[in-house]
């Protein structure tokens, strides 16, 4: 498996739904970071969370970082059409550059 | 700030002709990396420049690619010759300090190789 990669490779959920992802990694890491990815665009920072964190927020966003059992999970609460994208964990071993996941496709339904 | 820029934003070419991608990262940015991210492979990293240096460029496939910094503010990634599995979506990134920072990505070129 890869450094970092998330679970599952696809969810789909109804608007208003909460939608959770998860990534997992091998090796330990500087930080950790979540990205969304829309069709056809470059992908867009979330959030950054560092190995003495466990859990960050940011709006309708929650990480948590389990370093113990090398795993993080991205929440997002109430979940809107505009959520649909693709969404890729990066972790960063330390002296090491970003690897990022294969991702995490979201669908949304109204 | 306009974010990164790249350009072109679509290349179609035909195997064996030269490309050149090109990157304007965020202005104070000492970090840019660029990527290439396919439907087999996910998102790749080629290589990645600190204040105008290679510091890694492992993920460079083979000798037909090349890459230059020649100030802070431009970038080049160079295909020579192209071949058709060289299709994919190529982006360019920046990030403020070090390699492990936030990095903003540009909107990428789609480049295919017929």
């Amino acid at each position: 498996s890869q450094q970092g990669e998330e679970d599952p490779q696809a969810l789909s959920i109804q608007e208003g739904e909460n939608a959770t992802m998860n990534c997992s990694y091998k090796t330990s890491i500087n930080n950790l970071q979540w990205y969304r990815q829309n069709s056809g665009r470059g992908l867009v920072h979330l959030i950054l969370i560092r190995s003495n964190e466990r859990e960050k927020h940011s709006g309708r966003l929650r990480v948590t970082l389990d370093t113990s059992k090398k795993s993080s999970s991205l929440l997002i609460t109430a979940s809107r059409a505009a959520d649909t994208a693709s969404y890729f964990c990066a972790t960063a071993p330390y002296g090491q550059n970003f690897v990022f996941g294969p991702g995490t496709r979201l669908s949304v339904l109204p | 700030d306009a974010g990164v820029i790249q350009s072109p934003r679509h290349e179609v070419t035909e195997m064996g002709q030269e490309v050149t991608l090109r990157c304007k990262p965020i202005s104070g940015h000492n970090s840019l990396f660029w990527y290439r991210q396919t439907m087999m492979r996910g998102l790749e990293l080629l290589i990645y420049f600190n204040n105008n240096v290679p510091i890694d460029d492992s993920g460079m496939p083979e000798d037909r690619f090349s890459a230059k910094m020649p100030n802070a503010s431009f970038s080049t990634l160079k295909i020579q010759p192209s071949e058709p599995r060289d299709s994919a979506v190529y982006f360019c990134a920046s990030s403020l300090v070090q390699s492990t920072d936030t990095q903003y990505f540009g909107p990428g070129t789609r480049l295919t190789v017929l």
